[in-house]
């Protein structure tokens, strides 16, 4: 199975900063590397696709970057409907795998 | 609009059965990919079972042979039958769309339902 590692697991910011979230995968996932982020007691929401695509209708400040074994997520001009945990998540083979989550804390 | 609701969530006895459903609407289940995650209290995501439109289906080790992933396309449903539950299988259970147009991302979730096994 691919494990997914995701750092920091825990990170902690300020509105208007910049955060990265990392994401790397013990195989090769080729672009098949998706983001979502969760809020206490919500559902996922998909962020980024296909690692660097941007879901319609999230905004902009979001971005995402990479292939094959290392990902990115990027949060510029932090609002504080951003502070949430995020997730990775592999689509190139099964077992689909999350990542362990990176909670964003203000 | 497209929205699932999943329903069927209990408190179980180890060794029991349960079917979870997930209503859909705004989308026809059969045309798209339709997925399980869950998430044990406190823990993160983590990948169930997918049911692709032609019906193959793929599960994660740990349910392999017990849960079962299926759709009623008259009735728009996805279920997830499990069986032979353990207290590790005590989590809440999202269902959630994969597009084609994400390339197979879960672009549209479920509230969850939730699932304890405990005796």
């Amino acid at each position: 199975d691919i494990q997914l590692t995701q750092s920091p697991s825990s990170v902690s910011a300020s509105v208007g900063d910049t955060v990265t979230i990392t994401c790397r995968a013990t195989r090769g996932v080729n672009k098949w590397l998706h983001w979502y982020k969760q809020k206490p007691g919500k559902a996922p929401e998909l962020l980024i696709y296909a690692a660097s695509t941007l879901q319609s209708g999230v905004p902009s400040r979001f971005s995402g970057s990479g292939s094959g074994t290392d990902f990115t997520l990027t949060i510029t001009s932090l609002q504080p409907e951003d502070f949430a945990s995020y997730y990775c998540q592999q689509a190139n083979s099964f077992p689909y795998t999350f990542g362990q989550g990176t909670k964003l804390e203000i | 609009e497209v929205q699932l609701v999943e329903s069927g969530g209990n408190l179980i006895q180890p060794g029991g059965s349960l079917r979870l459903s997930c209503a859909a609407s705004g989308f026809t289940v059969s045309t798209e990919y339709m997925t399980w995650v869950r998430q044990a209290p406190g823990k993160g995501l983590e990948w169930v079972s997918i049911l692709y439109t032609g019906g193959l289906t793929f599960y994660t080790d740990s349910v392999r042979g017990r849960f079962t992933i299926s759709r009623d396309d008259s009735k728009n449903l996805l279920y997830l039958q499990m069986d032979t539950l353990r207290a590790e299988d005590t989590a809440v259970y999202f269902c959630a769309r994969g597009s084609s147009v994400t390339t197979g991302a879960f672009d549209s979730w479920g509230l969850g339902t939730v699932v304890t096994v405990s005796s």
